[in-house]
């Protein structure tokens, strides 16, 4: 059966350490990876995207990479902040077809702590 | 732009009661789907819709029922709510993706927490 998998539900860090949050998957082969970021009691928000050409991708302090042979992907957080507490969400479209994604498979989170 | 926006935020529903909630996007977009998110499952496709007049079911679709008369408004409609319809809601929205460089992120709304006693 298909699974995307967030190994970690929780990761406590220091701050200004790296923070590094993994997500596997099985049984799909994905264009592409998303990440959101999700704060309590509010809707997801969309971080980053890595299409399975790409290796890796950053956007600011955020850096995601994408090893479609491990089915792994990485995302790690620089220099880590106290705002950055929140749950982190990995999703893939399984039913891809090049025209937009509209029904995502999400794992199920993991859920950064870092500390002053 | 107000966005994605979801009402009721909050609902308490007895067992057998209907009930529809209401999700709204300013933004044009194609695509519209509904979530819902309970611990320890993370989020799950009810419904989805590729534009006025279509629809389709996800993952969960059983005792929900949708429709898309508009490209605004995607409501979601729980027939006779039960206790398992306990949970958290998001819309979401999304561009059909054409554009070259899309990032196909989805914009959600902000949930409408739901009890059913």
């Amino acid at each position: 059966s298909q699974k995307i998998e967030q190994n970690s539900e929780a990761l406590n860090i220091q701050e200004g350490k790296t923070a590094t949050l993994t997500c596997n998957y099985t049984n799909y082969s994905p264009a592409y990876l998303q990440w959101y970021r999700q704060d309590p009691g509010r809707g997801p928000v969309f971080l980053l995207l890595i299409r399975e050409n790409e290796k890796e991708k950053r956007k600011e302090r955020l850096k995601v990479t994408f090893d479609t042979t491990l089915k792994q992907s990485l995302f790690h957080i620089t220099a880590s902040q106290p705002a950055d507490s929140a749950t982190y969400l990995c999703a893939l479209d399984p039913a891809y077809s090049g025209a937009g994604s509209y029904q995502l498979t999400f794992g199920k989170g993991t859920k950064l702590s870092v500390i002053p | 732009n107000a966005g994605v926006t979801q009402t009721p935020k909050f609902q308490v529903l007895k067992t057998g009661q209907s009930m529809t909630l209401q999700c709204a996007q300013d933004m044009n977009h194609e695509y519209m789907s509904w979530y819902r998110q309970d611990p320890g499952m993370g989020l799950r496709l009810i419904h989805y819709s590729v534009g006025a007049g279509i629809t389709d079911q996800g993952e969960v679709p059983n005792g929900y029922n949708v429709s898309r008369s508009t490209t605004e408004d995607f409501p979601l409609r729980l027939l006779s709510a039960a206790p398992s319809q306990t949970s958290v809601y998001f819309c979401a929205s999304s561009y059909s993706g054409m554009a070259v460089g899309s990032s196909y992120e989805q914009y959600f709304g902000p949930g409408t927490r739901l009890t059913v006693t």
